[in-house]
């Protein structure tokens, strides 16, 4: 089946620990995305990745970094910097970027700090 | 940019009734609108879009109506059941390849 998939469902944090979390799609889509979540909150855009080996900060970067080394691939890493990392992340994909269309979600890791 | 707002955050509506979810957008220039589902502790999952050269659309049990007069999107679900039951977002999207913004959320709860 085709989709995306990211791991683990459920991560735990401890302070000054640089955590990562993985998200992978074999929808052979160009752009991938990651956003937060907090309770009761709509999505906020971490960072997005158009193509390989290039990706954009989104509306709440700071603490926050990737890699797109391959087109499947788009791993988030939540730093030490980020001092309020509990929350819902979420992976995204679509065709392309560069035209309005429909994102397609992973299931989420829920990450919390210990 | 781009501001979407969800006009109630809870609705309660009894099972076989209809149910309108509403949402407001800012930007007169979005031309792209998408409603999604989300279940608790899942990702949210695609139910229906609209382009701004339409305003109605329809789909399994759904419809999505745009007025864009006073940016203003709904989503309407027929014979509500329980498995309904969610979180429902409306986002905006200019084609300029901007980012889709997403509104807060409404809780959808089916009384049976």
């Amino acid at each position: 089946d085709g989709g995306i998939t990211q791991s683990p469902k459920y991560l735990f944090r401890k302070e000054g620990q640089n955590v990562t979390l993985s998200c992978e799609q074999n929808l052979n889509h160009d752009a991938m995305y990651w956003y937060r979540q907090d309770p009761g909150q709509g999505l906020r855009l971490i960072y997005y990745s158009q193509i390989v080996n290039d990706f954009q900060k989104g509306d709440i970067a700071e603490g926050y970094s990737v890699s797109r080394e391959k087109k499947e691939s788009f791993p988030l890493t939540v730093t030490s910097a980020q001092k309020n990392p509990t929350a819902f992340y979420l992976c995204a994909s679509s065709r392309s970027q560069g035209v309005a269309e429909k994102l397609f979600f992973g299931s989420g890791t829920q990450l919390s700090v210990l | 940019g781009e501001s979407v707002g969800l006009h109630l955050p809870t609705l309660s509506v009894q099972e076989g009734d209809n149910s309108i979810i509403n949402c407001a957008y800012s930007n007169s220039a979005s031309d792209y609108f998408i409603w999604y589902k989300q279940e608790s502790g899942k990702g949210p999952q695609f139910i229906i879009d609209i382009r701004s050269n339409m305003d109605k659309r329809q789909g399994q049990r759904v419809t999505v109506l745009l007025n864009k007069t006073v940016k203003h999107l709904s989503l309407q679900i027929a014979a509500t059941q329980p498995g309904d039951s969610a979180v429902y977002f409306c986002a905006a999207e200019t084609n300029a390849g901007n980012m889709l913004t997403f509104g807060g959320g409404t809780r959808l709860m089916v009384k049976p």
